[in-house]
């Protein structure tokens, strides 16, 4: 079966620090992926996808930035955090090509910038 | 403008009670709706995916509905327990944005259910 991993869980860092959210899909090839940040009493916000090794779309002008150096890991940083990135951070993945399907997200990451 | 709108914001219901959220949407073109619960500090986990000629899907005590026409959503929880104590998520995707679409997130509902 399909697992999603993210860490940390929770991460509390200053600002002007830099950043590294990992995630990792087991169980399947070729997956989409996507990094979301989730704030208090918002929906989901799409930050980044990934159809593959090496492509990320960005949806949001933000200084974080996103990367897919293997199949199944996305990887979330930032050189210099500012407070409005405090937020839940969600990592997804899906079947390509099928709407019909779920997306599956990890647990996320809670992080507090101060 | 795609938007998502759910209603109540936040419910309380006790236990073993009956239950019924609302989703609004004016997404176009419509591709599928989707349902997730979201337990506090987890990702959020699919309920229910439903398209455009489908008007009900169940899953365990969870059945959402849906009406094309008036482009309303809703899942109605039966029998409610502690567990179902969660938010739960709206999801409308359109045809557009490529294979996967265009995922547009309500903001939630949050249930509290109480003992």
């Amino acid at each position: 079966s399909q697992t999603i991993h993210q860490w940390p869980a929770t991460l509390v860092q200053p600002v002007g620090s830099p950043l590294s959210l990992e995630c990792t899909v087991e169980g399947t090839s070729n997956p989409n992926l996507y990094w979301y940040r989730q704030a208090a009493g918002r929906g989901l916000q799409l930050l980044f996808y990934s159809v593959g090794i090496g492509q990320i779309s960005s949806e949001v002008p933000q200084n974080l930035s996103a990367s897919r150096p293997q199949d199944r890991q996305f990887i979330l940083s930032s050189k210099k955090l500012l407070l409005s990135d405090s937020g839940f951070y969600l990592c997804a993945w899906s079947v390509p090509g099928r709407r019909d399907q779920p997306q599956h997200f990890g647990d996320g990451t809670r992080l507090s910038i101060l | 403008k795609n938007q998502v709108e759910q209603s109540p914001q936040s419910l309380i219901i006790l236990e073993g009670k009956n239950c019924t959220l609302q989703c609004n949407y004016t997404v176009s073109p419509f591709s599928n709706l989707r349902w997730y619960k979201q337990d506090t500090g987890r990702g959020p986990v699919s309920l229910t995916i439903m398209t455009f000629s489908e008007n009900t899907k169940s899953n365990g005590r969870y059945t959402a509905t849906l009406d094309a026409d008036t482009k309303q959503s809703s899942l109605h929880i039966t029998a409610s327990q502690l567990s179902d104590s969660a938010s739960y998520i709206c999801v409308v995707t359109s045809n557009y944005g490529g294979s996967q679409g265009n995922l547009i997130f309500g903001k939630g509902t949050k249930l509290s259910v109480k003992p």
